[in-house]
């Protein structure tokens, strides 16, 4: 497996409360990704990085943010949780975009908002 | 890619025969058309890929066509087996640096 890894496993948290979540990686690939998983909607992408201090929107980024200061690590954040935000977090990570662009996952974290 | 439509949501077969699943796209400048395979309560692995440039592509049990045309490619698994039971998720990618858009997947179950 990649050398991907994301932390927390697993969380519980209030409504109102700021969450961070965190991604490491350990391939030095210049592509990191956010998705969230829930049933019947399959992977939704939250937010991307293309490098250091570069990331975009995704398909469902609203409520989040994220930051990318070392090649290494991207960070997720709920600003303020809602529990539509319950959801499984994947983080991936890609070497190049175009061809050959196998994307490697992290194992998730599953978030839930009470 | 835009959007990628996945069909079915579920799909059971019975051991020892052939499943396929169907994903359409709409987003003309996508050129790499990936499967991944989650098993439950894990991550999504690669199974196989296909590129534009490509029409069909088979990995022992598993073959992937790509209809450029229609906009549309499949997933073939032959002789399936019970470990084969999993969700499958489609995607295509255009080359861009937000990556690949996935499909709703199809919970795949091998009936024994």
């Amino acid at each position: 497996d990649a050398g991907i890894t994301q932390s927390p496993r697993h969380k519980v948290t209030e409504t109102g409360t700021p969450v961070t979540l965190r991604c490491h990686q350990t391939e030095n690939h210049r592509y990191m990704y956010w998705y969230r998983q829930d049933p019947g909607h399959g992977l939704r992408l939250i937010h991307y990085s293309y490098g250091v201090k570069d990331t975009d929107k995704g398909e469902v980024s609203d409520g989040y943010s994220v930051s990318r200061s070392k090649t290494e690590d991207f960070l997720l954040t709920l600003e303020s949780a809602t529990s539509s935000q319950t959801s499984v977090y994947f983080c991936a990570i890609s070497e190049s975009q175009g061809l050959n662009t196998e994307a490697f996952f992290g194992q998730g974290t599953r978030l839930t908002v009470v | 890619g835009e959007n990628v439509e996945q069909h079915p949501s579920t799909l059971s077969v019975q051991e020892g025969d052939s499943a396929v699943i169907k994903c359409t796209y709409s987003d003309s400048a996508s050129n790499y058309f990936p499967w991944y395979k989650q098993e439950l309560g894990k991550r999504p692995q690669l199974i196989i890929d296909i590129r534009s440039n490509v029409g069909e592509k088979k990995d022992q049990r598993i073959a992937v066509t790509l209809n450029k045309t229609a906009k549309h490619f499949s997933l073939h698994i032959t002789e399936t087996q019970p470990e084969d039971s999993a969700v499958y998720f489609c995607a295509d990618e255009r080359g861009g640096a937000d990556g690949l858009t996935f499909g709703k997947g199809t919970h795949l179950i091998i009936q024994p």
